[in-house]
């Protein structure tokens, strides 16, 4: 099983700034099959980003993600109110799927 | 526009069985292009995938590991649903069930790009 640690745990930012939140796999990930999703309270999660750097249908470019092996980033550039939210990264490349801890990125 | 949605019983008392349904609206379940999956995400944590169907008749799928002695997943074609049967429940069972859609039946498809919007079980007596 591919264990997934993100960090930080809580990022506390302003409008404006510039998101980096980071997704370290236990072991390589086969071709980059990682996921990034955004999830609001009471909501259900939305996929951002596929195959690690792929934005997912009406995601804004200010989303973007990279990364290959066992280090993924997800880099949000110029944070809007709307994107305050926890962030999970996912590893689909084998059975089980499986998802990181989160991150909360919150107004600081 | 394609829907998810689950359906099912909002409290289940310890070691009863949950039976959860996801039905699909604006697709067809029997596309071959897509399985459908279950995720779990207990109250202030993190996200737990619990397996994924294919729409075949035997419904085959796959399963999480640490679960799968208590999981079975199945498709009805005739109601474009699929259904979650989780055995021998306890209080760590608690959680907010998605169902989703895996776009893909290769693994470079096997994030989740539509879900539902989640139904909380409580396990309790």
């Amino acid at each position: 099983e591919i264990v997934l640690t993100q960090s930080p745990g809580t990022l506390s930012l302003s409008v404006g700034e510039i998101a980096t939140l980071s997704c370290r796999a236990s072991q390589s990930v086969s071709s980059s099959y990682i996921g990034w999703y955004q999830q609001k309270p009471g909501q259900a999660p939305r996929l951002l980003i596929y195959g690690a750097s792929s934005r997912a249908t009406g995601i804004p470019d200010r989303f973007s993600g990279s990364g290959s092996g066992t280090d993924f980033a997800l880099t949000i550039g110029r944070l809007e109110p709307e994107d305050f939210a926890v962030y999970y990264c996912q590893h689909y490349g084998s059975s089980p799927l499986t998802f990181g801890g989160g991150t909360r990125v919150e107004v600081k | 526009q394609l829907q998810l949605q689950e359906s099912g019983p909002g409290l289940v008392k310890p070691s009863e069985t949950l039976s959860l349904t996801c039905t699909v609206s604006g697709a067809s379940i029997s596309s071959r292009t897509y399985f459908w999956g279950w995720i779990r995400q207990p109250p202030g944590k993190g996200l737990e995938w619990i397996g994924s169907v294919y729409f075949s008749g035997s419904g085959s799928g796959y399963y999480n590991p640490s679960l799968k002695s208590r999981v079975t997943m199945s498709v009805d074609t005739s109601k474009n649903q699929f259904s979650l049967r989780l055995t021998s429940l306890t209080a760590a069972d608690t959680a907010v069930y998605y169902c989703a859609r895996n776009p893909s039946t290769s693994w470079e498809g096997w994030y989740f790009d539509l879900w539902g919007r989640g139904t909380l079980v409580t396990v309790s007596s």
